[in-house]
């Protein structure tokens, strides 16, 4: 069974700084989820990908397949992006997913 | 507006004493799911659905029952709750099961 990894478990930083936070995985998978958790407990779908990169404002997804590592990263972070960051992946056509225990991120103002 | 609606948001009950956690959503989704989230351990799949009346177990489904008798609705239900059941549920959506997944605002249960 795949296990996934996310890096740091804890991350904190100043506003404005360039974040990036990792998963990696054991196995091939189909696709890889990047959410986001609010502290108030809310979970967002950030990004699905299954190769190369995704941008969304000031988020960006990359994977790599060959690597079995995946990045998220934040630009020009702000206080408002502090979350817990979940990295889930889907193994072939089983639509469980596998997730990773999640990086707490803290941007300080 | 489209929405994964759970209830109730908070839930606190006695053990043994059944009671379903609702899970409603307007998008036509296909796919839904419910998973369990406790500290340190992240989210855990309970059951989840493909379609209509078809259902699946996922990695903890002991102590939990489900059923999906139309598109929109995935009740959880927890014939006989025990403390060990007390977490933060979650229900999820999507289209199909390789989409993005839209969360229910979530219900965080007690069990005393």
């Amino acid at each position: 069974k795949n296990e996934v990894e996310q890096s740091p478990q804890n991350l904190t930083a100043q506003e404005g700084e360039f974040i990036t936070i990792n998963c990696s995985y054991s196995v091939g998978i189909s696709a890889l989820h990047w959410l986001q958790q609010h502290p108030g407990g809310g979970i967002v779908s950030l990004f699905m990908l299954s190769s190369g990169k995704k941008k969304h404002g000031r988020l960006i997804a990359t994977i790599n397949i060959q690597e079995k590592h995946s990045s998220l990263h934040i630009t020009a972070s702000h206080p408002r992006d502090s979350a817990v960051y979940i990295c889930a992946v889907a193994e072939g056509s089983n639509y469980q997913l596998i997730w990773g225990a999640g990086t707490k991120l803290i941007i300080k103002p | 507006e489209a929405q994964v609606t759970q209830n109730p948001r908070y839930l606190i009950t006695v053990t043994g004493k059944k009671l379903t956690v609702t899970c409603s959503q307007n998008m036509n989704h296909e796919y839904m799911s419910w998973y369990r989230q406790d500290p340190g351990l992240g989210l855990r799949q309970i059951y989840y659905s493909m379609n209509v009346e078809v259902t699946d177990k996922g990695d903890v489904p002991e102590g939990y029952k489900v059923s999906r008798k139309e598109k929109r609705n995935f009740p959880l239900i927890l014939e006989s709750p025990s403390p060990n059941q007390t977490s933060l549920y979650f229900c999820a959506t999507s289209p199909q099961g390789h989409s993005p997944l839209h969360f229910g605002n979530g219900t965080r249960l007690t069990v005393t």
